[in-house]
């Protein structure tokens, strides 16, 4: 059974605060690892999909790192506002099979 | 909006009926993935279809069926329903096959409540 753990399972910061969380999952048979950014009362939304080792992606004040020998990836926020507020889920793949997801963390940004 | 549509939003319903959710992908999208989010659990995978054939099965319970019909909308049908379905399922779209670094676009979900 594949694994995917996220740390922290939340996190409360102020605003301006950088953040960073954290996605493990094996590092054998790694195909691709998927980040999503979930608000409340909406559905999940991609934000990157990362499948070489040493990766980064970025997108505004978000970035991922990945690490495919080690099995894990970072998540990064610079300085964070409310409306990063979400929980980010990370999901694992290992080729033809289903995406595995971890259970997030629930960042709250506070103003 | 992700272009995946989902009804109902929400269903309340008793133990042991059964109940159908619906689903439509994004235009031209040929897989949908149905999950299913309950209490202090993350997304599980059920049950993936690509152009109107079975793709992947995950732990799906034999009380749950699906079906992808010819215009790509998907159902899910849940009978027998017990206290432990009610949950939030997400059904969800991507172009392709379900490979890799195929991108899924999350539907809104439904609400299931079983009282």
């Amino acid at each position: 059974i594949l694994n995917v753990e996220q740390s922290p399972q939340s996190l409360h910061v102020q605003e301006g605060d950088s953040t960073n969380f954290t996605c493990s999952f094996p590092s054998s048979n790694f195909y691709a690892l998927h980040w999503y950014r979930w608000e409340t009362a909406k559905s999940p939304e991609a934000l990157f999909v990362m499948t070489l080792n040493g990766d980064e992606k970025k997108k505004g004040r978000i970035s991922a790192t990945l690490n495919t020998k080690e099995g894990y990836s970072y998540l990064y926020i610079k300085g964070s506002q409310p409306e990063d507020s979400a929980t980010y889920l990370c999901a694992f793949n290992s080729g033809n099979t289903p995406l595995v997801f971890g259970k997030g963390t629930r960042l709250s940004v506070i103003a | 909006d992700s272009g995946v549509t989902q009804t109902p939003k929400h269903l309340i319903t008793a133990t042991g009926q059964r109940v159908t959710l619906r689903c439509s992908p994004r235009s031209g999208d040929l897989s949908v993935y149905w999950y299913q989010q309950s209490l202090d659990q993350g997304l599980q995978f059920l049950i993936q279809y690509y152009n109107g054939e079975e793709r992947a099965k995950g732990n799906i319970l034999e009380r749950f069926s699906a079906q992808q019909f010819p215009d790509l909308h998907s159902e899910l049908n849940l009978s027998s329903l017990e206290l432990g379905d009610s949950a939030l399922y997400f059904c969800a779209s991507s172009e392709a096959g379900g490979g890799s670094t195929d991108t899924q676009y999350f539907g809104p979900g439904t609400r299931l409540t079983v009282l």
